[in-house]
């Protein structure tokens, strides 16, 4: 069946740093990517949108220039989160479409949790 | 605007006894209805889907939830629960396009002995 891979699936970083974090889809073509925050025991917000070789379209109150998402193929997406502070701290998970039908929703990554020292 | 209200913030039943998860969506047009179900630290597991067709829909782990247009709703269901299903459950709309999934707050399952 379809996979969605993340990674890392947990990094700590010294405030100030920036980190990567990447979604794959390993046996599918992922036209659009989406990637979600999770705060502790709440549920899934969604950040931004990215359909491939397209800008991300970021939800209200998110910042696109600290939470850059780059979709620069069918199988890869990754958000970079920029100078990153403790308050970045949570839990990223993404998840993928290949088409527009219902069947086209191909799941969601295992999550990276994101520890901001 | 689509939405998900999943009303249960925390609800606790006894291993083996059956269980109801609440799910009320708003959706301008015909909704693709999913349940996912989380254990603490881990990433989304997909129980069920609903796109089309037969409005009760089988998922994994036994489970089962029925889509009711009337009603807006799309229940999970569990006839007799097992202290493994002990997770979090979040029920979730979307539709046809590139549109994204919206999440319900979830629902925190405790089994008893």
């Amino acid at each position: 069946g379809a996979v969605v891979s993340q990674h890392p699936s947990w990094v700590i970083c010294k405030s100030g740093t920036s980190v990567k974090i990447e979604c794959r889809s390993l046996d599918f073509q992922a036209t659009t990517m989406f990637w979600y925050r999770q705060f502790p025991k709440q549920s899934l917000m969604l950040m931004a949108t990215s359909n491939e070789g397209s800008k991300a379209t970021y939800e209200q109150g998110v910042e696109k220039d600290k939470f850059l998402i780059n979709h620069a193929s069918l199988t890869l997406s990754t958000l970079t989160v920029t100078s990153a502070h403790p308050e970045d701290s949570s839990f990223y998970i993404c998840s993928a479409r290949s088409g527009r039908e219902g069947s086209s929703w191909k799941g969601f990554g295992a999550g990276t949790r994101l520890s901001v020292l | 605007a689509q939405s998900v209200t999943q009303p249960d913030i925390h609800i606790t039943v006894s291993e083996g006894a059956s269980l109801e998860l609440r799910c009320n969506y708003s959706y301008g047009a015909t909704p693709y209805l999913f349940w996912y179900v989380q254990s603490p630290g881990q990433g989304l597991q997909l129980l069920l889907k609903y796109f089309s067709g037969d409005t009760l829909v089988q998922g994994i782990k036994g489970f089962e939830a029925e889509f009711k247009r009337s009603q807006s709703s799309f229940n999970l269901r569990k006839p007799s629960v097992h202290w493994s299903d002990a997770a979090e459950y979040f029920c979730a709309v979307g539709g046809f396009g590139n549109e994204k999934l919206t999440f319900g707050t979830g629902t925190r399952l405790t089994i008893i002995p």
